[in-house]
């Protein structure tokens, strides 16, 4: 199977200031990456993703960068927002089949 | 709303009770899964349906668990006997096949067990 862990458990940041967020993974198999966004009482909603044949991906405030050779891919998000303040999961695809998911890292974003 | 749809949103049951929770995928979407999401943890994987083929069980999944998706549209998952180590969130996702990275979650069902 895959092992996804995810660094760190907790994040807490200025407003506007960046925050990364880093995960690795065991299986070289796995091939997509997404990222998801779960606020409290709710279900983890979709932000971003990256597939193994692209290094970086970019949209608006948020970033994804993969590196297929040290297994691990992070999650950067610039000029940070109060309503950036939630639980953020990775995750990885395993054998185009279902998910691994890291153990999350709880975003707090100071005003 | 076209997102996933779960019922209920909550759910208390004393244990050794049945319960059974829905999940209406995003329409068209033929891949639905089953997920487990325990307080502080990520989801974990427990079935997944192509159309209406249950295709893979995770270990988690044991006997007193069984999902359907009889008309590979709606699917349920059914709780036998349960037991507190069962409260948890049950998520549903669903996604195309032709793009079945791309999973789209529901808000889940909360279950307490007592």
């Amino acid at each position: 199977g895959e092992n996804v862990e995810q660094h760190p458990s907790t994040l807490s940041v200025q407003e506007g200031d960046s925050a990364v967020i880093k995960c690795t993974y065991s299986d070289s198999a796995s091939n997509y990456f997404p990222w998801y966004k779960q606020e409290l009482g709710k279900g983890p909603q979709l932000i971003i993703d990256i597939r193994s044949n692209v290094g970086e991906k970019k949209d608006q405030r948020i970033a994804v960068t993969l590196n297929k050779t040290a297994k691990h891919f992070s999650l950067h998000i610039t000029e940070t927002q109060p309503e950036d303040s939630a639980v953020y999961f990775c995750a990885a695809l395993y054998n185009f089949n279902k998910f691994y998911f890291g153990s999350g890292t709880k975003l707090n974003v100071k005003p | 709303d076209t997102g996933v749809s779960q019922n209920p949103r909550h759910k208390i049951t004393k244990r050794g009770q049945n319960v059974t929770f829905r999940c209406d995928p995003i329409s068209e979407h033929n891949r639905l899964y089953w997920y487990r999401q325990t307080l502080g943890q990520g989801p974990e994987f427990l079935t997944y349906f192509q159309n209406e083929a249950q295709l893979e069980k995770s270990r988690l999944l044991s006997d007193r668990f069984s999902a359907e998706r009889p008309k590979g549209s709606f699917s349920t998952l059914e709780i036998q006997r349960t037991e507190q180590g069962d409260s948890a969130m049950y998520l549903c996702a669903s996604s195309l096949e032709s793009t079945r990275e791309r999973a789209f979650f529901g808000q889940g069902t909360r279950l307490t067990v007592v």
